[in-house]
């Protein structure tokens, strides 16, 4: 099956700095890239996507990138913002196979210093 | 606001007993995921069902079932409960219409097992 790596597990970067998540998988038949941002008690929040069609994405402040021959993709948050700190979860799924549930990384604690 | 909602939002529950979870997913949404969240695993699936029927299964116990019933809204069961069930549920929907459906997540019932 699938198996994501997710990069930090901790982040901290000063308020207005950018900062970065990195992720891998494995299965090379997997075909959309989401990622979720979740506060505490709360669910996760879809934040933004990627297919496998396309190698990078952009809405406003955050962008993902993909490199299908690595098998990786990131995402990129710039001028951080103190709402900005929770934790962010990357996942992928092969969502023409049998199986549609999203395989998840470990997250990240993304840190907002002021 | 996702437009998933879940209840219970806590359960408090013994060793060896049985809980049913609720979810009703976005207005629309035909398929229902269900989540496990736990510090040791992550987010892990756990199942997913389609229009009432199952449609995939993640790493579930055989002691966890769940269903889908005709007005869309799930259920999961868990019984012969133990310590290491004590975890956060979430359940998550997703729409027709494309071939990489978005997952929208609910708030998640907070489960303790004493």
């Amino acid at each position: 099956g699938e198996n994501v790596e997710q990069h930090p597990s901790t982040l901290s970067v000063q308020e207005g700095d950018s900062a970065v998540i990195k992720c891998t998988y494995s299965d090379s038949a997997s075909n959309y890239f989401p990622w979720y941002k979740q506060e505490l008690g709360k669910g996760p929040q879809l934040i933004i996507d990627i297919r496998s069609n396309v190698g990078e994405k952009k809405d406003q402040r955050i962008a993902v990138t993909l490199n299908k021959t690595a098998k990786h993709f990131s995402l990129h948050i710039t001028e951080t913002q103190p709402e900005d700190s929770a934790v962010y979860f990357c996942a992928a799924i092969n969502s023409g196979g049998g199986a549609d549930g999203l395989t998840f990384g470990k997250g990240t604690h993304l840190i907002i210093q002021p | 606001d996702s437009g998933v909602t879940q209840t219970p939002k806590h359960l408090i529950t013994a060793t060896g007993q049985r809980v049913t979870l609720r979810c009703s997913p976005r207005s629309g949404d035909l398929s229902v995921y269900w989540y496990q969240q736990s510090l040791d695993q992550g987010l892990q699936f756990l199942i997913q069902y389609y229009n009432g029927e199952e449609r995939a299964k993640g790493n579930i116990l055989e002691r966890f079932s769940a269903q889908q019933f005709p007005d869309l809204h799930s259920e999961l069961n868990l019984s012969s409960l133990e310590l290491g069930d004590s975890a956060l549920y979430f359940c998550a929907s997703s729409g027709l219409g494309n071939s990489y459906n978005e997952q929208f997540f609910g708030p998640g019932t907070r489960l303790t097992v004493l």
